[in-house]
């Protein structure tokens, strides 16, 4: 099955500074790599998605980039802010309607 | 609240015990999945429904875990005696069918099995 494999588990970042989260994942049929924040206490919420058939896609400060003969996969948050702390997960499907596989997270730190 | 609710948010028990939640999905959402997350993990895929079928069972879910959606709406999932491991984030997720969707988590039900 797929494997999905996140780094680091913690970064810790100074305000204004930009954050870099990568993945691998092991299934090369997998398409559909989405990126969920999941704050202390809450739910997960989806931040970005991606899906094979593009390289790279970008919203605001977010982007996230897909290579798939690598079979990784990166987010990129620019100009960070306090808010944006808390713990991302990537995250593998063949589907974008099918079971997702998670990596172990990143806690991410923004200090002001 | 037109998010992913479920109940309880909490639930202590005693090892040996039965337990069963329920998840709420959006409203015409036909896709539900069950995840378990253990603190510092993403969560882990359980189970997942399409409409009132199940379609896919993780190989994690042991014949203890067992979950339902009898009229496509509303699921349960059941855990009959319960072990110290069993303690978890049990989170539901939704999503509506189509190609370009996303899964809308729901709070979870944290489970304490001492």
């Amino acid at each position: 099955g797929e494997n999905v494999e996140q780094h680091p588990s913690t970064l810790s970042v100074q305000e204004g500074d930009s954050a870099v989260i990568k993945c691998t994942y092991s299934d090369s049929a997998s398409n559909y790599f989405p990126w969920y924040k999941q704050e202390l206490g809450k739910r997960p919420q989806l931040i970005i998605d991606i899906r094979s058939n593009v390289g790279e896609k970008k919203d605001q400060r977010i982007a996230v980039t897909l290579n798939k003969t690598a079979k990784h996969f990166s987010l990129h948050i620019t100009e960070t802010q306090p808010e944006d702390s808390a713990v991302y997960f990537c995250a593998a499907s063949m589907r974008s309607w099918g079971k997702l596989q998670f990596g172990a997270g990143t806690q991410v730190v923004v200090t002001p | 609240d037109t998010g992913v609710s479920q109940d309880p948010r909490h639930k202590i028990t005693k090892r040996g015990q039965n337990v069963t939640f329920r998840c709420d999905p959006i409203s015409e959402h036909n896709r539900l999945y069950w995840y378990r997350q253990t603190l510092g993990q993403g969560p882990e895929f359980l189970t997942y429904f399409q409409n009132e079928a199940q379609l896919e069972k993780s190989r994690l879910l042991s014949d203890r875990f067992s979950a339902e959606r009898p009229k496509g709406s509303f699921s349960t999932l059941e855990i009959q005696r319960t072990e110290q491991g069993d303690s978890a984030m049990y989170l539901c997720a939704s999503s509506l069918k189509a190609d370009d969707n996303e899964q809308f988590f729901g709070p979870g039900t944290r489970l304490t099995v001492l």
